[in-house]
């Protein structure tokens, strides 16, 4: 089975800094989808980064990247100049081919952003 | 942009009381899911469809059934409602390629008291 951890149940972070959520998987396949959702405070769940595991280069998007070491499974999910809005529950999803169309999500980081 | 919506919104039920929470998907996707989400819990998958006509039970499946009744429609159906299912519970749908992400409902807050 597949299973996705994320150890940090709660992080905080100053107003314009940086922090990294951290996620671990366990898997024997090769190629695989890792996914980070944002659920704020409206519980509506916003993809926030994909990364592909055949793809070595990180994933960005905007103030958002990923540190994708895929012989340590992990998968960690950098915010940079933190920002009010970005206040919420964070969760790692892992995907596969094999597993037909199931996700598996971790227990989640809830982030608190300090003004 | 309507993409997965799903209702109710709340639901306050008493304990063995039925009830089904609908949801309906506009983006022509082959799979769709329910989650239910507990604090410390993260989702944990009740039931999922892969496609029309194909139900299979996740990680948490009893006391549910589901329904597949179309390719947009995907029920969730308590029977006799327990306080062990207070929760939130999502629906969610993605195309079958593993490299799309799910898109998610905005969420059903059920109490059973």
């Amino acid at each position: 089975a597949q299973t996705v951890t994320q150890s940090q149940p709660e992080m905080s972070v100053q107003e314009a800094e940086t922090v990294t959520l951290s996620c671990t998987y366990d898997t024997s396949e090769s190629d695989y989808y890792l996914f980070w959702y944002k659920q704020p405070p409206s519980r509506q769940m916003i993809l926030v980064i994909r990364q592909e595991a055949y793809k070595q280069q990180n994933a960005t998007e905007n103030r958002f990247s990923v540190n994708f070491q895929k012989a340590a499974k992990s998968f960690s999910l950098k915010i940079s100049d933190s920002q009010l809005g970005d206040a919420a529950m964070y969760f790692c999803a892992y995907r596969n081919s094999n597993t037909g169309n199931q996700f598996y999500f971790g227990t989640g980081t809830s982030l608190t952003v300090i003004p | 942009n309507a993409g997965v919506t799903q209702t109710p919104k709340f639901q306050v039920l008493k304990t063995g009381q039925s009830m089904t929470l609908q949801c309906a998907q506009d983006m022509n996707h082959n799979s769709m899911y329910w989650y239910r989400q507990d604090p410390g819990m993260g989702l944990r998958l009740i039931y999922y469809s892969a496609s029309e006509g194909t139900t299979d039970k996740g990680e948490v499946p009893n006391g549910y059934n589901v329904s597949r009744l179309n390719k947009r429609e995907f029920s969730l159906r308590l029977e006799s409602a327990a306080p062990s299912q207070t929760s939130v519970y999502f629906c969610a749908s993605s195309d079958r390629a593993f490299n799309t992400e799910a898109f998610f409902g905005q969420g059903t807050r059920l109490t059973v008291v």
